[in-house]
């Protein structure tokens, strides 16, 4: 199966700043996720990251905060935006699908906000 | 609310024993179960799942039940091994949502 990578692996953010965490899959994927896991949280799905059209957002979750592109079918970027500590989580990518089928992760981001 | 529920945060197992990891749910129109594994600093991999219309899936080592009538599935490990220490997610999907539990750690112990 195609290998997926993040980048940065971790970040340490002041407030009120903005981070871009790109992902990178090795061949090309259809579908690719957006996750979220606060500390001592279950994995939060974010969005769903459409190749050459807008995300698609859980119910909690806005493009403003967290912008999305998707400008092919093997990469892919979140923007955490105008950060605050409750943003501090590891934020995985992942390809598969559909939603609910088996899904690939990559290493994941941790991301802590002072 | 927590749709998916994995009440023990960690558990330890012999090695060679049987480690039986537990998940609830409370949806009934989750249609598809899923485990993932994960280690530190890496993201999760899967494990093995089961479709709502059986109550069994074998993969090695690994077996997942189902009991739907109490919304309750199981991954048992057996025997369990040393590199089976990980955090363990159940995740359960209806439709396009998928929801994960908070993962159980699980100890082999030598």
């Amino acid at each position: 199966s195609a290998v997926i990578s993040q980048k940065p692996s971790r970040d340490i953010c002041q407030r009120g700043t903005s981070l871009t965490i790109q992902c990178q899959v090795d061949s090309q994927v259809t579908m690719m996720f957006w996750y979220r896991q606060q500390p001592g949280q279950s994995l939060t799905l974010i969005a769903t990251a459409n190749q050459g059209s807008e995300a698609t957002y859980e119910s909690g979750f806005v493009i403003d905060k967290f912008p999305i592109s998707r400008p092919n079918l093997t990469f892919s970027t979140l923007t955490v935006s105008n950060m605050s500590p409750e943003d501090s989580s590891i934020y995985l990518c992942s390809w598969g699908g559909p939603i609910g089928n088996e899904q690939f992760f990559g290493p994941g981001t941790r991301l802590t906000v002072l | 609310d927590q749709q998916v529920k994995q009440n023990s945060p960690s558990l330890s197992v012999q090695e060679g024993r049987i480690s039986i990891l537990n998940c609830d749910y409370t949806n009934s129109m989750f249609d598809y179960f899923l485990w993932y594994k994960k280690y530190p600093a890496e993201g999760p991999t899967f494990l093995i799942s089961i479709s709502s219309i059986k109550d069994k899936n074998e993969d090695g080592r690994f077996t997942v039940f189902l009991n739907k009538s109490a919304k309750h599935l199981s991954l048992h490990i057996v025997p369990s091994q040393p590199g089976d220490s990980a955090v363990y997610f159940c995740a359960a999907s209806a439709l396009d949502k998928i929801i994960f539990g908070k993962g159980t750690r699980l100890h082999i112990l030598p």
